[in-house]
């Protein structure tokens, strides 16, 4: 079962901040944050394994409430850069093989000068 | 440093033929998978790979589907018979360990098809 994102659009200026939230019905083992440029395949942000654990490079960092079965990511200080569709992808306790990420529907991000 | 890379870029078939994707995972990955993106949605999964078997598979993943590793470094996705529904962009990624395990996937460029 996919995780669901929200939101599913935001318009930023240059130097703002925004939240992407990510949540799953089912009891996560790590969730992965990946970016999709526009004709490009998605690259590699970051992966959470805990609960609770936060991680950030540069000013995108991201949190995982394993009780609460969601995930979001920060970006501060938006740069243009930054635009591109956000995906969360998901690995399930019960998946046998823990081997089927499961991506959410996106988040499309625009940051404007 | 090391990439993912897929072949054709763009491939064009009629409806009923049987279209072949082709990927060279990064070297040293064991973990390989097939993902597919409609125009303008989200990432679906297909297929994982690993040890010469299919390891997790969706319900996109039907018998027209194959996944193949013939050789040390290609992995290949075949349809048997393509359905106008199968037009999206495929991607093949690689990982060095189990998602569960904190892996990252890298992913390739991606293979548009385009069934008419």
């Amino acid at each position: 079962q996919q995780p669901v994102q929200s939101p599913q659009a935001v318009i930023l200026r240059e130097g703002e901040d925004a939240v992407i939230n990510c949540s799953s019905s089912k009891a996560l083992y790590s969730v992965h944050w990946y970016r999709q440029k526009h004709g490009e395949a998605p690259v590699f942000l970051m992966i959470l394994l805990k609960g609770g654990e936060q991680k950030g490079h540069d000013k995108i960092s991201a949190s995982f409430n394993e009780k609460k079965q969601q995930s979001s990511l920060y970006l501060t200080a938006s740069q243009l850069s930054y635009s591109g569709t956000y995906f969360c992808g998901t690995v399930h306790l019960n998946n046998n093989a823990g081997n089927m990420l499961t991506f959410g529907g996106g988040t499309r991000l625009m940051v404007k000068p | 440093e090391p990439e993912v890379t897929q072949t054709p870029s763009h491939q064009v078939t009629q409806m009923g033929q049987e279209v072949i994707l082709r990927c060279v995972p990064i070297s040293n990955h064991l973990y390989f998978y097939w993902y597919r993106q409609i125009l303008g949605q989200k990432v679906e999964f297909l297929v994982s790979f690993y040890n010469n078997e299919i390891s997790e598979k969706s319900e996109i993943f039907d018998d027209q589907f194959s996944v193949e590793r013939p050789d040390g470094s290609n992995f290949t996705l075949k349809i048997r018979s393509t359905k106008l529904e199968d037009s999206a962009m495929y991607f093949c990624a690689s990982s060095a360990r189990l998602g569960y395990e904190g892996s990252p996937l890298h992913f390739g460029n991606g293979t548009r098809l385009t069934v008419t």
